[in-house]
């Protein structure tokens, strides 16, 4: 069965600081999703980022980048200088491609402060 | 373009009873999913339901049951309820595009707390 573990439960940072987000991830299957969900104190998950198992390629979005390494099963985010706006709970999420539709095993998120 | 909307937000019951919880996805999606999360489990996937028909399910008791209309909103039920029901229950929506690709659309929840 498929795991996802987050082995920070909260960081607490100054703005402008950097911050990452560690994750690691368990599956039998070749092909899978990973994704990064972030879940504002209003309740509702913001869908972050998606990526392939095929694809390692690191990515950057403005302030976010993600780190996606097979050999270590891990996809790490990180937050370059960070604002108030981004605390939130960070969760890190699998899908098995041979599971069809939308069924996410996430990990139990990471809590960020950004302090002013 | 209006978002995930569940119904009702915050509600309370007590043991032994039943709770209906709706949830309307974006216009356009027919992919709706369940999600019940919990300080102690976390976010843990109920069902989802796809043109009406259930086409994955989590690991929860029969008493956790679900079902779509033709215009896709959704409905979840709890039969029976139990202290260990109490949680936010989230309701995510796909795009057209990415019905099998994990992208979804979270409404605010609906915090059940039964007593």
């Amino acid at each position: 069965a498929q795991k996802v573990t987050q082995a920070q439960t909260e960081i607490s940072v100054v703005e402008k600081e950097d911050v990452t987000l560690d994750c690691v991830y368990e599956t039998r299957d070749t092909t899978y999703y990973l994704f990064w969900y972030k879940q504002p104190p209003s309740g509702e998950l913001v869908f972050l980022i998606r990526r392939n198992s095929f694809d390692e390629q690191n990515e950057i979005s403005g302030r976010y980048s993600w780190n996606f390494q097979k050999s270590t099963s891990s996809f790490n985010f990180t937050i370059t200088a960070s604002q108030v706006v981004d605390s939130a709970v960070y969760f890190c999420a699998l899908s098995e491609y041979k599971a069809a539709g939308n069924k996410l095993t996430f990990g139990g998120g990471t809590r960020v402060l950004v302090k002013p | 373009k209006a978002g995930v909307t569940q119904t009702p937000r915050y509600l309370i019951k007590t043991r032994g009873q039943q709770v209906t919880l709706s949830c309307s996805p974006i216009s356009g999606h027919r992919s709706v999913s369940w999600y019940q999360q919990t300080p102690g489990q976390g976010l843990q996937f109920l069902f989802e339901y796809f043109s009406e028909t259930q086409r994955n399910k989590g690991n929860f008791p029969g008493r956790f049951s679900g079902r779509q209309f033709s215009n896709s909103r959704s409905e979840m039920n709890v039969s029976t309820l139990e202290l260990g029901d109490s949680a936010l229950y989230l309701c995510a929506s796909s795009p057209p595009h990415s019905e099998n690709t994990g992208e979804l659309f979270f409404g605010e929840g609906s915090r059940l707390t039964v007593l």
